[in-house]
């Protein structure tokens, strides 16, 4: 069965500096990956997705991440956090045989310093 | 506003009692999906519909819950006799199935909040 990992319950950073947050899957064939964004009382929004094309993908706001096959690994990175950055985040697969049923981690919520 | 939108966004009731929450997805949609979310956790899938087809239910949909989607647009979540532990937030999403973009064309709605005390 597919599922993702994600190693950090909470990140700190500081305004200004470099946000890593970490997620490695587990499947049995190519996955379809994800990272979606949580801000409060707002809904669920999609940053980017990853489907066997380019391994370093770039989504909205400046973030990105990168496939690894070999470390089974999704990290999302972004070079200079904001403020506004400041939210839950979701690494995500989809499920196999339904690519739009997904499969979240217990997600990493990020916390901006000024 | 052309996006997922949900009914109640925040509801309280007394343990025991029955709950009913309403989904409108995006209109040219034809699936649906309903997760829960439990603080502190990732959402977890419940159920889907593919029109007004219900094709596939979590484990986690006990026999006091009950999903419909009678034609195909809107859906209804209900929960009977509600338990303390039925507190989370239940999300709704839609998608176009055979879209190009696969799950890029899923989208969430704000959710509902349920308390149950």
């Amino acid at each position: 069965a597919q599922s993702v990992t994600q190693l950090d319950s909470h990140v700190s950073v500081s305004e200004g500096t470099p946000v890593l947050l970490r997620c490695n899957y587990s499947s049995s064939y190519s996955p379809s990956l994800f990272w979606y964004v949580q801000h409060p009382n707002k809904g669920l929004q999609l940053l980017l997705k990853y489907t066997s094309a380019a391994t370093l993908v770039k989504g909205i706001n400046g973030f990105e991440a990168e496939f690894k096959k070999s470390e089974t690994s999704f990290h999302l990175t972004k070079p200079s956090a904001h403020m506004s950055d400041a939210a839950e985040y979701f690494c995500v697969v989809s499920d196999r045989r339904n690519t739009d049923k997904l499969i979240f981690g217990t997600g990493t919520r990020l916390q901006v310093f000024p | 506003d052309t996006g997922v939108s949900q009914n109640p966004r925040h509801k309280i009731t007394k343990r025991g009692q029955n709950v009913t929450f309403r989904c409108d997805p995006i209109s040219e949609h034809n699936r649906l999906y309903w997760y829960r979310q439990t603080l502190g956790q990732g959402p977890e899938f419940l159920t889907y519909f593919q029109n007004e087809a219900q094709l596939e239910k979590s484990r986690l949909l006990s026999d006091r819950f009950s999903a419909e989607r009678p034609k195909g647009s809107f859906s209804t979540l209900e929960i009977q006799r509600t338990e303390q532990g039925d507190s989370a937030m239940y999300l709704c999403a839609s998608s176009l199935a055979g879209g190009l973009a696969g799950a890029m064309s899923t989208f969430f709605g704000p959710g509902t909040r349920l308390t149950v005390l």
